[in-house]
């Protein structure tokens, strides 16, 4: 089946710097990729949805010059959290959509962000 | 906008036996699709199963199964044969038939006594 590899699996950084995620899809060209985010015990929260080579499109509330998101080419998708605060720390996951089929979402195994 | 609610924040059941997680949703559509997911310890997102909203049969994945009913706008999961690996959180999920993105209903945490 479908695989969706993200990387790190968890991160530790210091407030002030940025880190960068990526997604990738093995073996399949995913033309949508979409980035949530889930705090403990809660459900996911879609921050945004990227399309290969078009800029991504941001949920309500979610800030563009934070959160920056590059879907550069059919099998990569990465999410860069900018100047990261500690309430950034959070659980972020990755799904991608494989062509114009709706057989399901392929998700990542997610990245647990720590910001100190 | 479509919305998802499961009104059970939490279920449990002994193991063997069976179970029915609760999904209502909201939606204008007449065509869509909804999913349920597992969301184990480890926190990977794991199709359970999926039904297309224009086919009237329920889908069926080994102990897994829905009760889809268009009408009531009502998506409910069972699982028979409750095993201790079934414990985890579960979303029920609706897409629209472009398929833009996934809505999360918030979720059923499953547990599975001995």
């Amino acid at each position: 089946g479908a695989v969706v590899s993200q990387h790190p699996s968890w991160v530790i950084c210091k407030s002030g710097t940025s880190v960068k995620i990526e997604c990738r899809s093995l073996d399949f060209q995913a033309t949508t990729m979409f980035w949530y985010r889930q705090f403990p015990k809660q459900s996911l929260m879609l921050m945004a949805t990227s399309n290969e080579g078009s800029k991504a499109t941001y949920e309500q509330g979610v800030e563009k010059d934070k959160f920056l998101i590059n879907h550069a080419s059919l099998t990569l998708s990465t999410l860069t959290v900018t100047s990261a605060h500690p309430e950034d720390s959070s659980f972020y996951i990755c799904s991608a959509k494989e062509g114009l089929r709706n057989y399901g979402y392929t998700f990542g195994s997610g990245t647990r962000l720590t910001v100190v | 906008a479509q919305t998802v609610t499961q009104s059970q924040p939490e279920m449990s059941v002994q193991e063997a036996e069976t179970v029915t997680l609760s999904c209502t949703y909201d939606t204008s559509e007449s065509d869509y699709y909804l999913f349920w997911y597992k969301q184990p310890p480890s926190r990977q997102m794991i199709l359970v199963i999926r039904q297309e909203a224009y086919k009237q049969q329920n889908a069926t994945e080994n102990r897994f199964s829905v009760n889809f009913q268009k009408a009531a706008k009502s998506f409910s999961l069972k699982i028979s044969d409750s095993q201790l690996g079934d414990a985890a959180m579960y979303f029920c999920a609706y897409s629209d038939p472009t398929a833009s993105k996934l809505t999360f209903g918030t979720g059923t945490r499953l547990q599975v006594t001995l």
